[in-house]
């Protein structure tokens, strides 16, 4: 039982580069979720999927792009890097958005 | 909209000091309560939960934290501090309500000899 993965653990992107930060869980949740750490500003909510097929937008969507064809995974699209783009993702999954969520190693996301 | 606030950014204990980290939220039903600790350079681990019942609750690590409807709060406590209790905080509550789980903005926690 891996838990929640997450790939790559260490990023670094030119402006103006695309990538996907991978996600999977293996405890069949229902709820999944991305956040971004930035120092002083706790987790911010970018998207969250409640289930396959079912996507929504958080805090901070803008972006960023999300899909969930699966279960178990819920990979994360940066469509443009930006510089403002520079943060630790984490991802989350929960049985619902009511209990407690269980998250990822990070990744380390550098745009220079 | 629910929210939780963790009015404290900074503490500093000395190790073997006791512990306090205050956490408020606004929510209108009961609320499931979750403090997690992420140490440096790692993910968030949950250390304890509150979702009915008995008001205070026992956690991994020695914490414990109570929950207190009449002055919506959710404190963490731990009576003696270790060094490698050194990390940042997070208070949390789960909405039944809407679709997102709610963080405080973090509490950064310093452990002096």
């Amino acid at each position: 039982n891996a838990g929640v993965t997450q790939t790559p653990k260490f990023q670094v992107l030119k402006t103006g580069q695309s990538m996907t930060l991978q996600c999977a869980q293996d405890m069949n949740h229902e709820y999944m979720s991305w956040y971004r750490q930035d120092p002083g500003m706790g987790l911010r909510l970018i998207h969250y999927s409640v289930g396959a097929g079912i996507t929504d937008q958080g805090e901070v969507p803008n972006g960023y792009n999300v899909s969930r064809s699966t279960t178990e995974d819920f990979p994360l699209r940066l469509l443009s890097a930006a510089p403002s783009q520079t943060s630790v993702y984490f991802c989350a999954s929960s049985y619902t958005n009511r209990y407690e969520q269980y998250f990822g190693p990070g990744t380390r996301l550098t745009v220079t | 909209a629910q929210s939780v606030t963790q009015p404290d950014i900074h503490i500093t204990v000395s190790e073997g000091a006791s512990l306090e980290l205050r956490c408020n939220y606004s929510y209108g039903a009961t609320p499931y309560l979750f403090w997690y600790v992420q140490s440096p350079g790692q993910g968030l681990q949950l250390l304890l939960k509150y979702f009915s019942g008995d008001t205070l609750v026992q956690g991994i690590k020695g914490f414990e934290a109570e929950f207190k409807r009449s002055q919506s709060s959710f404190n963490l406590r731990k009576p003696s501090v270790h060094w490698s209790d050194a990390a940042e905080y997070f208070c949390a509550v789960g909405s039944n309500t809407g679709n997102q789980f709610y963080f405080g903005t973090g509490t950064s926690l310093t452990v002096i000899p």
